[in-house]
């Protein structure tokens, strides 16, 4: 079974510094992992995802998380935060082995960035 | 080349109520599933259809169903409507084939119980 954990339901974080979200799964088997964010009243867009190959993942507006098997972790970062980043991120799971299209999520991160 | 559409996209029912939601897939998909997002927490699965059949559900009554249509498309209907009910209603879409194939969500479907 997979589940996952986002550690800090709240972040803030001033203009220009850097931004870390933290994921932590659980899994039977080498999951896939995905970054979805969620601005206020949307769904749901895809930031990045780690299926195979390099564990260094880079995304849409700057972001990039590592996956380290090791730590079971799957970590956001950006370099320098923007005011047009504060949403909600969410961090997903998925079993590659039995089905891939069913996702897990965590609870949720949102990010609040201050001028 | 539209993405995943839902409608409604704000409804509101009174509890006892049935609701129906749709989802057309982004082209070219043939995998829907519908997530329900309760206020403050991340999506929880409800179900996947494929070929038209209920494939994967997750821990939901009865009282949460679907449907898939020949052209991929899909319905959740929720009958007896409680208050706890009431939360955003995400629909996903994907190729059942290729694994790592990127996964679409629609805006939602908002739906309050009262």
């Amino acid at each position: 079974a997979q589940s996952v954990t986002q550690l800090g339901s709240h972040v803030s974080v001033s203009e220009g510094a850097l931004v870390l979200l933290r994921c932590n799964y659980s899994s039977s088997v080498p999951p896939y992992l995905f970054w979805y964010v969620q601005y206020p009243n949307q769904g749901l867009q895809l930031l990045l995802k780690y299926t195979t190959g390099a564990t260094l993942v880079k995304g849409i507006n700057g972001f990039e998380a590592e996956f380290k098997k090791s730590e079971t972790s799957f970590h956001l970062t950006k370099p320098s935060a923007h005011m047009s980043d504060a949403a909600e991120y969410f961090c997903a799971v998925s079993d590659p082995v039995y089905n891939f299209n069913k996702f897990y999520f965590g609870s949720g991160t949102k990010l609040n960035v201050k001028p | 080349d539209a993405g995943v559409t839902q409608s409604p996209t704000h409804l509101i029912k009174t509890r006892g109520q049935q609701v129906t939601l749709r989802c057309s897939p982004k082209s070219g998909h043939d995998t829907v599933s519908w997530y329900q997002q309760a206020l403050g927490q991340g999506p929880q699965f409800i179900f996947q259809y494929y070929e038209e059949e209920e494939r994967q559900r997750g821990n939901f009554p009865d009282r949460f169903s679907g449907h898939q249509f020949p052209n991929y498309s899909s319905e959740l209907n929720v009958n007896a409507l409680l208050l706890g009910d009431s939360a955003l209603y995400l629909c996903a879409s994907s190729l059942r084939r290729g694994s790592g194939n990127t996964i679409y969500f629609g805006e939602g479907s908002w739906l309050t119980v009262v």
